[in-house]
């Protein structure tokens, strides 16, 4: 039984590029949601999606976006991106909307110059 | 401000001795409470969680947390500490607001001396 999965697993861009960031739950999971986490931090709540739509979203700007698909797996989009965008992004899962237990990926490292 | 404080950045213990971690939060209900551990090039994983009921938790790998009320507080424990045990952990909390996101600790950095 395959865990959460995420790719790529690192990535370099420049500032003002655009990034897309994968994610398939674990088996069984449909929902997904995303975290940032800086050097040194603990991980930080983007956005969680449920069945295909964002339910709830914390204090990131609108140049990040998601998308959920039919089949639960999830993109991150990063738009233009700033020196501070730099992080591990993790993804994680669960199975129902609520207060279940996360399951996390091993994350996709970006690095923006 | 609804927070999360693990106020021990590094700890430092000898492998075979007792290990508390320290978490605090500020939130006016009882939140949901979890344990995370996180190793280098790994995602994290889930250690122990609080909903209700005894506030003593038992988890994986031999961690065990309890939960104060009222000292709003969820420290991690480990009566002997193994070399393995050597990672990241957070702290984290659900607000209980009818909000489901994680809310993560700064994280406590552990080593374990031979």
């Amino acid at each position: 039984d395959a865990g959460v999965t995420q790719s790529p697993t690192h990535l370099i861009k420049t500032r003002g590029q655009q990034v897309t960031l994968r994610c398939s739950p674990k088996s069984g999971h449909d929902t997904v949601s995303w975290y940032q986490q800086a050097l040194g931090q603990g991980p930080q709540f983007i956005f969680q999606y449920y069945e295909e739509e964002e339910r709830q979203r914390g204090n990131f700007p609108d140049r990040f976006s998601g998308h959920q698909f039919p089949n639960y797996s999830s993109e991150l989009n990063v738009n233009a991106l700033l020196l501070g965008d730099s992080a591990l992004y993790l993804c994680a899962s669960r199975r129902g909307f609520g207060a279940g237990e996360l399951f996390f990926g091993e994350g996709s490292r970006l690095t923006v110059l | 401000a609804q927070s999360v404080t693990q106020p021990d950045i590094h700890i430092t213990v000898s492998e075979g001795a007792s290990l508390e971690l320290r978490c605090n939060y500020s939130y006016g209900a009882t939140p949901y409470l979890f344990w995370y551990v996180q190793s280098p090039g790994q995602g994290l994983q889930l250690l122990l969680k609080y909903f209700s009921g005894d506030t003593l938790v038992q988890g994986i790998k031999g961690f065990e947390a309890e939960f104060k009320r009222s000292q709003s507080s969820f420290n991690l424990r480990k009566p002997s500490v193994h070399w393995s045990d050597a990672a990241e952990y957070f702290c984290a909390v659900v607000p209980g607001d009818s909000s489901y996101k994680l809310i993560f600790g700064s994280g406590t950095r552990l080593l374990v001396r031979p």
